[in-house]
């Protein structure tokens, strides 16, 4: 089956630096791939979709500055968390659909996703 | 009102019991239907999706309602394994409209 690999599992930083999280698509092509954020007890929640080869869309209330996206190849979409404050520790998980031409009835499949803890 | 609401539980059953999940959604154009079942700290993994007619995998059955604008999810002869939080995802708006709900809690008890 389709399989995303998402690194780190688990980073602890200090405020202030910056973290970046990487998502690949290991047997498939992945021309958008998917960002989410999940707090203790929360659903998770959509920050911005990744396109490949152009710039991402992010959701309402999300920092495109603060989130730097990049989707430079098929395969892998980084997420950089710049300049990192205790509020972003969360749950961070990529996924991506894995048919060629991706549709709305084929299901997502998530990295194992990132835990950020920022001191 | 919510996009997607579920029942957040905890669901507290006995082993070998039958227990059912519904998740209403509010987009009557919402085109395709997923339960994924998140275990503690870890990602979402897909469970099954859920198709018109109706569909079975094993001690897993799902269904869709689309006059009532729900989905559920009835998981036979509970095994502890089952314990985990379901997912309700509902996808609408075109194919990168995917809505999760919040989850419902299942813990199965010995």
């Amino acid at each position: 089956g389709a399989v995303v690999s998402q690194h780190p599992s688990w980073v602890i930083c200090k405020s202030g630096t910056s973290v970046k999280i990487e998502c690949r698509s290991l047997d498939f092509q992945a021309t958008t791939m998917f960002w989410y954020r999940q707090f203790p007890k929360q659903s998770l929640m959509l920050m911005a979709t990744s396109n490949e080869g152009s710039k991402a869309t992010y959701e309402q209330g999300v920092e495109k500055d603060k989130f730097l996206i990049n989707h430079a190849s098929l395969t892998l979409s980084t997420l950089t968390v710049t300049s990192a404050h205790p509020e972003d520790s969360s749950f961070y998980i990529c996924s991506a659909r894995d048919t060629p031409i991706a549709s709305y009835n084929s299901p997502l499949h998530f990295g194992n996703g990132t835990r950020l803890t920022v001191t | 009102r919510k996009e997607v609401e579920q029942d957040p539980g905890p669901f507290n059953v006995p082993e070998g019991a039958t227990v059912a999940f519904n998740c209403t959604y509010s987009n009557s154009a919402s085109q395709s239907f997923f339960w994924y079942r998140q275990d503690c700290r870890k990602e979402p993994k897909l469970l099954m999706s859920v198709y018109s007619s109706g569909n079975e995998d094993g001690r897993f059955t799902a269904q869709l309602n689309r006059a009532s604008q729900y989905i559920s999810l009835l998981i036979r002869d509970s095994k502890l394994s089952d314990s985990a939080t379901y997912l309700c995802v509902v996808n609408s708006g075109g194919y990168q409209k995917v809505t999760f709900g919040t989850g419902t809690k299942l813990q199965v008890i010995p």
